[in-house]
């Protein structure tokens, strides 16, 4: 059975903050991993995708991994009210399937 | 948003009587997925699909039947449905350029009374 765990918070940080989110996952095959955002009552929109280890940069979002600790982690900078979502953790197989965590939900306070 | 429509959009039925959900896909993507998603158990895989009359199960299949006669569509029976499977239903289609990245459908909300 392939697990991913991640904190399920629920996170609460100050405007302008960093929030960090972790992952850990099961797979030692997994070489994809992605980061899904998730407003209440929405479906899950994708934000990051990263495939190599060290850290990948997209404007407020950092995606950080480490293949050899199982272990992926997104940043956001500069927290704003609207980054207040459900953050999934999904690592890609090789078989085409996602295996998704529970979620952190994250809350930002103006 | 990848062109993914699902429908219904939300459905209330009874135990015991079938029930279809309808995936849309207006991009030819080869793999279409069928995921149900609950409180404390995140989204799980029910089943998947990587071409027409192509599918394979998932985690949470039983009690669950799919079809896919054309690549735009891709359809989940519920044969009989129960009250555990009441859940919001999303459908997802991965880019095979690159990493697969899956993109979701607006989901499908189903309570059975």
């Amino acid at each position: 059975q392939k697990e991913v765990e991640q904190n399920s918070g629920p996170l609460s940080v100050p405007e302008g903050a960093i929030a960090s989110l972790n992952c850990t996952y099961s797979d030692r095959g997994s070489q994809s991993f992605f980061w899904y955002r998730q407003y209440s009552g929405k479906s899950p929109e994708l934000i990051m995708s990263i495939y190599s280890n060290g850290d990948k940069e997209d404007g407020r979002f950092t995606a950080q991994l480490n293949k050899a600790s199982q272990y992926v982690s997104l940043l956001i900078r500069d927290s704003q009210p609207s980054d207040s979502a459900t953050y999934l953790c999904a690592p890609g197989d090789t078989g085409n399937q996602f295996y998704f965590g529970t979620g952190t939900s994250l809350t930002v306070i103006p | 948003d990848a062109g993914i429509t699902q429908s219904p959009r939300h459905k209330v039925t009874e135990t015991g009587t079938p029930v279809t959900l309808r995936c849309h896909q207006t991009e030819n993507h080869r793999y279409m997925y069928w995921y149900r998603q609950d409180p404390g158990h995140g989204l799980r895989l029910i089943h998947y699909s990587y071409g027409v009359k192509d599918t394979d199960k998932g985690e949470v299949s039983d009690g669950y039947s799919v079809s896919r006669s054309k690549t735009e569509d891709f359809l989940l029976t519920l044969e009989s449905a129960t009250s555990s499977q009441t859940s919001v239903y999303f459908c997802a289609i991965a880019k095979t350029s690159g990493y697969n990245e899956q993109f979701f459908g607006p989901g499908t909300r189903l309570t059975v009374l």
